[in-house]
């Protein structure tokens, strides 16, 4: 199994609250993405990295921000958390085109 | 713009039977790629395959295969002999050759297969 570990595994938070999930991998893959998953919708891109401090949009990136200062780390953070931002959220690596390998997920629930 | 349609949202069959499940796809790039990745109830994303868009021969893995066809923008997914372990949620994706955008993926909404014993 490729070496990625997504933490924290679930959250509940309020809404307005600041929010932050981590993605640690330990491939030195250059790409890792942020992805959420919604019933109906599959799966979104978020945002991405193509390499440390390099990130740019995905599909849908409103209320969301992500650094990566690290190789190994990217972070996601919603800065004001919303009912709408509840889902479950994948983060992905990958070497250029090659096949994305995938964490286990965090569920986040907004009350 | 690239866009994944997979029409079926649900299918149910029994242990045994044959099952494809379809996916079609748009994209204005000649050079893309497609995959297909299977989220059993645990709820981890397990790659299953993946195609460049130069290579159109169909690939057999055990039970699982797999219909490359670019005349009809498809790449369609059999299993064979099914099993109640098939039962998941099956995606199929794609991602276009970017060099900043390694392999960005635009999924499909996701097809539940249903293998009852």
């Amino acid at each position: 199994d490729a070496g990625i570990t997504q933490s924290p595994r679930h959250k509940v938070t309020e809404t307005g609250t600041p929010v932050t999930l981590r993605c640690h991998q330990t491939e030195n893959h250059r790409y890792m993405y942020w992805y959420r998953q919604d019933p109906g919708h599959g799966l979104r891109l978020i945002h991405y990295s193509y390499g440390v401090k390099d990130t740019d949009k995905g599909e849908v990136s409103d209320g969301y921000s992500v650094s990566r200062s690290k190789t190994e780390d990217f972070l996601l953070t919603l800065e004001s958390a919303t009912s709408s931002q509840t889902s479950v959220y994948f983060c992905a690596i990958s070497e250029r085109e090659r096949s994305a390998f995938f964490g286990q997920g965090t569920r986040l629930t907004v009350v | 713009a690239q866009k994944v349609t997979q029409a079926q949202t649900e299918i149910s069959v029994v242990e045994k039977e044959d099952v494809t499940l379809d996916c079609v796809y748009e994209t204005r790039d000649t050079t893309y790629y497609l995959f297909w990745y299977k989220q059993p109830p645990s709820g981890e994303l397990v790659f299953l395959i993946r195609r460049n868009s130069f290579d159109e021969q169909n690939e057999i893995s055990g039970r699982y295969s797999w219909n490359f066809q670019k005349s009809t923008s498809s790449f369609n997914f059999t299993i064979t002999a099914s099993q109640v372990v098939d039962s998941a949620v099956y995606f199929c994706a794609l991602s276009e050759r970017e060099e900043t955008s390694g392999s960005r993926l635009t999924f499909g909404e996701g097809t539940q297969l249903t293998v009852n014993p």
